[in-house]
């Protein structure tokens, strides 16, 4: 069965730095889409953007430009989410998830806190 | 962007009753081939969303009966015949239109 599976929580200081990583499974890794969506504290979901499996072309969403970048180890089926010089308001969880056959997502990781406190 | 609206926020529902929870998008979702481009989620407490209602009224494998999506256009709908306690949670739409995705705010079903 197709399963996302999503590295821990993560607690870091101001100005570090984070890599998230989705490893897949149960289906062809380069097959679909795999998307990134942010859930900050109290907030609703917020897609983030979203990075071709074929080609390792990533699409940002406005607001995630700069700081975020999305990348692909295709041997191992993973993908990742790595967040530069972090701020508090990057305090969230955050999902990968697969692209649906008519886009969209169809299957989440469980999701990765990331805590940025002094 | 493409800005979705849900309604209502929250929801109490007693067991057994129906519910319903609607989304309207500032753009027609209706793609030439046909399709709306409206998925349902929905996210329990501590875990992440599972994708319910694909194309706006397709239920995904293992979704049971009782929840169906319709509508078309700029305006949906969640619809539950008779809830029951495992239903509970908040329910998002979000079109899949164009980029960037978009969902509607939540609406969180309680049940009583």
């Amino acid at each position: 069965q197709v399963q996302l599976v999503q590295s821990g929580s993560e607690l870091k200081k101001p100005g570090a730095s984070v890599t998230v990583s989705c490893e897949a499974s149960g289906y062809t890794f380069t097959a679909y889409a795999l998307n990134w969506v942010r859930r900050a504290p109290g907030q609703g979901l917020e897609w983030m953007g979203w990075i071709n499996t074929k080609t390792g072309n990533p699409t940002y969403a406005q607001g995630f430009t700069g700081r975020f970048v999305f990348s692909l180890d295709t041997s191992v089926s993973t993908a990742y989410l790595h967040i530069n010089s972090l701020e508090a308001e990057d305090s969230a969880i955050y999902y990968c998830a697969k692209g649906g056959r008519y886009g969209g997502t169809s299957h989440w990781g469980q999701g990765t806190m990331v805590a940025v406190s002094s | 962007d493409i800005v979705m609206t849900q309604s209502p926020l929250p929801l109490p529902v007693t067991p057994g009753e129906p519910a319903s929870i609607s989304c309207r998008s500032s753009q027609s979702l209706l793609h030439s081939n046909g399709y709306n481009y409206l998925d349902w989620y929905l996210q329990k407490p501590g875990q992440s969303p599972q994708l319910l209602i694909y194309l706006a009224s397709n239920r995904t494998s293992g979704v049971p009966d009782r929840f169906s999506g319709s509508g078309s256009g700029t305006d949906f709908t969640l619809k539950i015949s008779k809830v029951e306690a495992e239903d509970a949670g908040t329910y998002y739409c979000m079109q899949c239109l164009q980029t960037p995705l978009t969902f509607g705010g939540g609406t969180k079903l309680e049940v009583k």
